[in-house]
């Protein structure tokens, strides 16, 4: 993988359904993954800074892991909310410093 | 509110044209970013300055130019603006460097017309 890829493009979910998506980054000179959430009309909200291969991390009902080796990262939502519809932006940090970013997986959560 | 403060909020301008947008970032945030935002194009990252000091750069065209300042805050400058140019930049701040959470500014939406 050369670039940073996002899938699904778009989800859409009724309330209370729990949901995942996955960034996949090139594996080689990995540094760190960044997840924002981003809704519309406001700025990107941090999300996740992860480092280590086999990181988890969690934020409430969302949940993310990281598997450097084979250069992927998978952000989960546990029991979908309205307000979590927003589209969720993934970022590779390589040894060069430049953050590359997917295009995102826009999610919609339907009451 | 991230903390992080960009000005102006909108700009329409005319090409051929040259602008400055400015940024503060959160009080005791050492790195400062910026981006780009157009429509047919994801966010796109164009450069890094750690503590008045150039660290990375991105996509960043040749007729844009950035630095911060002693006060850490820092201005984007775009020159010879195309209709190309028409985006959302972003400023973002971190404590240190890019393992560090980034904190994002509302946006100064540039429209060349």
């Amino acid at each position: 993988i050369l670039n940073v890829e996002q899938s699904p493009q778009s989800l859409h979910v009724q309330e209370g359904d729990s949901t995942n998506f996955t960034c996949s980054f090139p594996s080689s000179n990995f540094y760190a993954l960044h997840w924002y959430r981003w809704e519309t009309a406001k700025s990107p909200e941090a999300l996740f800074v992860m480092t280590l291969n086999g990181d988890e991390k969690k934020k409430g009902r969302i949940s993310a892991t990281l598997n450097t080796k084979e250069g992927y990262s998978y952000l989960y939502i546990k029991g979908s909310q309205p307000e979590d519809s927003a589209t969720y932006l993934c970022a590779d940090l390589s040894n060069t410093g430049k953050l590359i970013f997917g295009q995102g997986t826009t999610l919609q959560v339907k009451p | 509110d991230s903390g992080v403060t960009q000005t102006p909020k909108h700009l329409i301008t005319a090409t051929g044209q040259r602008v400055t947008l400015r940024c503060s970032p959160r009080s005791g945030d050492l790195s400062v970013y910026w981006y780009q935002q157009s429509l047919d194009q994801g966010l796109q990252f164009l450069i890094q300055y750690y503590n008045g000091e150039e660290r990375a750069k991105g996509n960043i065209l040749e007729r844009f130019s950035a630095q911060q300042f002693p006060d850490l805050h820092s201005e984007l400058n775009l020159s010879s603006l195309e209709l190309g140019d028409s985006a959302l930049y972003f400023c973002a701040s971190s404590e240190r460097g890019v393992t560090d959470t980034q904190y994002f500014g509302p946006g100064t939406r540039l429209t060349v017309l």
